[in-house]
């Protein structure tokens, strides 16, 4: 089946520690997103990549980073840099043709600090 | 500047009864699309519906339609007929594609159905 695999589902960082988060689709889309969730709150941008080897700053960056070096995988690795990464982190993907199609989603990961 | 805009941050609806949540946006695109996710309490984001900017006739899915006003840059979910399982954090997004590709999401509102 077809769809976006996010892994771990928990997962626990001591304070000073980088860790990278897991994102793998295989819907053949182009583009791919991370977003951070924080308890009742919307979703927020970190970074998105339209293509293979290309990748832009969403609007909270700072502390995060990202590669692309093959069109299903886009992971993201919190750095010792973020002070507050204790959050749910969504990876999402979508064809880049037009407006006109949804993002589809994997199942998340929540980070805790420890 | 916010681009989508939900003003309810929570609500409550008996069941079987219908619910309207509320969504704006700003945009100075002509080209964009209008969604709408739900977000149960184990945290995955289920799509629901679609309403693109130059559509006419308002979208619907099943128990879902939006009613989308463009003069009013309003994109509301109804929800006819709710069921126990509808309660969840509902958000609405806004992409427009031809300008940088992105997904814009309001803060969301969490329905709560009683029974």
């Amino acid at each position: 089946d077809g769809g976006i695999t996010q892994s771990p589902k928990y997962l626990f960082r001591k304070e000073g520690q980088n860790v990278t988060l897991s994102c793998e689709q295989n819907l053949n889309h182009d583009a791919m997103y991370w977003y951070r969730q924080d308890p009742g709150q919307g979703l927020r941008l970190i970074y998105y990549s339209q293509i293979v080897n290309d990748f832009q700053k969403g609007d909270i960056a700072e502390g995060y980073s990202v590669s692309r070096e093959k069109k299903e995988s886009f992971p993201l690795t919190v750095t010792s840099a973020q002070k507050n990464p204790t959050a749910f982190y969504l990876c999402a993907s979508s064809s880049g043709d037009g407006w006109n199609t949804e993002a589809f989603f994997g199942q998340g990961t929540r980070l805790t600090v420890v | 500047a916010q681009k989508i805009t939900q003003t309810q941050p929570g609500m409550f609806v008996q069941e079987k009864e219908a619910v309207t949540l509320d969504c704006t946006y700003d945009t100075s695109d002509q080209s964009y699309g209008l969604f709408w996710y739900k977000q149960p309490s184990s945290g995955e984001m289920i799509f629901l519906i679609y309403q693109g900017s130059y559509d006419e006739q308002n979208a619907t899915e099943g128990r879902y339609s939006l009613n989308f006003q463009k003069a009013r840059k309003s994109a509301n979910l109804v929800i006819s007929a709710s069921q126990l399982g509808d309660s969840a954090m509902y958000f609405c997004a806004m992409r427009d594609a031809p300008k940088d590709n992105k997904f814009y999401f309001g803060s969301g509102t969490k329905l709560n159905v009683k029974p």
